[in-house]
């Protein structure tokens, strides 16, 4: 069975740092893109950024590049969201996500979340 | 970016009827189209993929179809545990987008 536990979520000031943390289960992690999902709460859902099984690919939102880093270590079975210079915007629950290639890539596996919350 | 855009905002039906939920995008692309159902506190959960393959597990009453700009989620005779909001999201090009979601509720 494929399981997504997230770690990390918190409360953090504006302009403050976090790393999120996804361990993954069930599946050969390295054979995978993965992924990250937020959705502020009560909203719609927003796509992060996403990352390839051998870390050779990386893509991220254009409003997000250059303050988050996506990244994995497959000896863990893990994949890392860095977040700096944090923004009250930024307030949502983060989900980490199993990508699987049919035609184009589509998240099949879903973390339950982690809740990430900017304010003062 | 290709923005998605889901109608209606909410549909309100009663169990064993069919629902028809539609997703434009602002520019035409093949069929790397997705929906996903998120129940109330849950995480989304993958129905369709590439426009109208259902994903592992996903009962046959859910289907998908379209192409180029206009893509419709059918979900035919409605149970109660169909009660969800279905996102639309395009896998064509970057930045990858979701549409706002249609919110289905079950009378």
């Amino acid at each position: 069975e494929v399981q997504l536990v997230e770690s990390g979520g918190g409360l953090v000031q504006p302009g403050g740092s976090l790393r999120l943390s996804c361990e993954a289960s069930g599946f050969i992690f390295s054979d995978y893109w993965m992924g990250w999902v937020r959705q502020i709460p009560g909203k719609g859902l927003q796509y992060v950024a996403n990352i390839k099984g051998d870390e050779s690919e990386r893509y991220y939102a254009d409003s997000l590049r250059g303050r988050f880093t996506i990244s994995r270590d497959n000896a863990k079975n893990s994949v890392f969201l860095q977040m700096n210079s944090l923004r009250v915007d930024d307030t949502a629950v983060y989900y980490c996500t199993r990508e699987r290639e049919f035609g184009a890539h589509y998240s099949d596996s879903w973390g339950q979340g982690t809740l990430v919350t900017v304010s003062s | 970016e290709i923005l998605l855009t889901q109608s209606p905002a909410t549909l309100s039906l009663s169990p064993g009827e069919g629902a028809t939920l539609s997703c434009r995008a602002g520019q035409s692309f093949g069929g790397y189209l997705a929906w996903y159902q998120q129940k109330p506190g849950q995480s989304p959960r993958l129905l369709i993929y590439d426009a109208s393959n259902r994903a592992a597990g996903i009962p046959a009453r859910f289907s998908g179809s379209g192409s180029g700009t206009d893509f419709t989620l059918t979900i035919g005779s409605l149970e109660p545990e169909d009660s969800a909001v279905y996102y639309c999201q395009q896998r064509h090009s970057w930045p990858i987008t979701f549409g706002q979601g249609t919110r289905l509720e079950i009378k």
